[in-house]
């Protein structure tokens, strides 16, 4: 089945305590994005990926780091998470990133206390 | 900045009536995606419109693109329960770069 796979769905975390989601999609597509989801804001994109190693920041890239070393993973990485970045996180995929729609994964709830 | 502004941002209607979301984008757009979420669930693409005053059509969805293509709708005919969920417009503004809506909230009363 075609799809986005994220983990973990839920974490709880502490402030400061590095932490990695995971991306992974199995359409072969050239492009993958994070974003994250809060209340009242809609999806605001946090960072996005072309192709392997090509990256480039979103709209709200403070605090994240992104690595796109296979073209099937995209995983985000918070090196020190703070509580504003509690929030629901997206990682979707298209094949091309412009002109197809995406994929979205399941989502990663996180808390950050 | 860029924004894509949509209303309403909540809408309950009861099953049967109509229900319209709007777009509306501060620059031009490329093209404009829409996307359903389900209460609990993940955005799930419905549709893509390119053209200058395209109109689309799935089943009980029409989808618009204003002349302009600064504007959107989504109606839905006859709502069902089915429907409920957030309707997210996403407007490309840039190479690889789309903004989303912030979303309409529809609950259908049975």
């Amino acid at each position: 089945e075609a799809q986005v796979t994220q983990n973990p769905r839920y974490l709880i975390t502490v402030t400061g305590k590095k932490l990695t989601v995971t991306c992974s999609q199995n359409m072969n597509h050239e492009y993958m994005s994070w974003y994250r989801q809060d209340p009242g804001l809609g999806l605001r994109q946090i960072y996005y990926s072309m192709n392997v190693e090509v990256t480039d920041k979103g709209d709200v890239p403070e605090g994240y780091k992104v690595s796109r070393k296979e073209k099937r993973n995209f995983p985000l990485i918070l090196e020190s998470p703070s509580p504003n970045q509690t929030s629901l996180y997206f990682c979707a995929s298209s094949f091309r990133g412009q002109g197809d729609g995406y994929t979205f994964g399941s989502g990663t709830r996180l808390t950050v206390v | 900045g860029q924004q894509v502004m949509q209303i309403p941002q909540y809408q309950h209607v009861q099953e049967g009536e109509d229900f319209t979301t709007y777009c509306n984008s501060s620059t031009t757009l490329s093209n404009i995606q829409w996307y359903k979420q389900r209460p609990g669930g993940h955005p799930v693409f419905l549709i893509q419109l390119v053209k200058s005053g395209e109109v689309k059509k799935q089943k009980r969805l029409t989808f618009q693109f204003g002349e302009a293509k600064k504007n959107s709708s989504l109606h839905i005919t006859a709502t069902q329960t089915t429907d409920v969920g957030t309707y997210f417009c996403a407007g490309q503004v840039g190479t690889y770069k789309y903004i989303f809506g912030t979303g309409t909230r529809l609950k259908v009363l049975a």
